[in-house]
């Protein structure tokens, strides 16, 4: 079964790093797009940015850009996203899915989500 | 960005009822639309891609609609397994954004 797995919740004080990840198995890692999608109450499902594991291609969305670094590791088949200086408005759950190319792109298979609240 | 506005936000439904959900793009999106189940504390699910084409395991009780601007989710007999919220997305960009979603309840 293709999955995409993710760390687990964390719980963070303002300043902190963080790097959480999103593990593939059952496919071909190297050869779709994974995506980051942040979800809070306040202003629901957010693209962050994609990465497309062959060759590191890295797109952000403005919102992001500068705020949060993707990364990806085809040796373990594992996306990872990551902060240097954490603020309490980063508290939020985190979606990795895998995304398709091509016209009509959709994303067919979701990580379970990655909790992270910051707090002090 | 291409803005997508959902509606309604919510909406009260019994089991058995003929459910219909839209979304408007802001611009012509052709008919890159995807449609998204999620239900509390689960990631969301890819129901419909390309506006119509039902992903595989999914019921046939759900089908989608629309091209252009303006499109439809419609569950033609609404399951209790149903009581969800609904997004709408769309992939004319590359990353495509979301509707606000729609939540069906009781």
């Amino acid at each position: 079964e293709v999955q995409l797995v993710q760390s687990g919740a964390e719980v963070k004080k303002p300043g902190e790093s963080l790097k959480i990840s999103c593990k593939g198995s059952e496919y071909s890692f190297t050869n779709y797009w994974i995506g980051w999608v942040r979800q809070t109450p306040g202003k629901g499902l957010e693209w962050m940015g994609i990465i497309y594991p062959s060759n590191s291609d890295i797109r952000y969305s403005l919102s992001f850009q500068g705020q949060v670094t993707i990364s990806a590791d085809m040796s373990t088949n594992t996306a990872y996203l990551q902060w240097n200086s954490l603020k309490a408005s980063d508290t939020a759950t985190y979606y990795c899915m895998r995304r398709l190319s091509g016209l009509a792109w959709y994303m067919d298979v979701w990580g379970e989500g990655t909790t992270v609240t910051v707090s002090s | 960005d291409i803005r997508m506005t959902q509606s309604p936000t919510s909406l009260a439904a019994s089991a058995g009822d003929r459910v219909t959900i839209t979304c408007r793009a802001g611009q012509s999106i052709r008919n890159y639309v995807n449609w998204f189940q999620q239900k509390p504390g689960k990631a969301p699910k890819l129901l419909i891609y390309a506006a119509s084409t039902l992903q595989s395991g999914v019921p046939s009780r759900f089908s989608g609609s629309g091209s252009g601007t303006d499109f439809t989710l419609t569950i033609s007999s609404l399951q209790p397994e149903d009581f969800a919220t609904y997004y709408c997305q769309q992939s004319a960009d590359t990353l495509g954004t979301f509707g606000q979603g729609t939540k069906v309840e009781v």
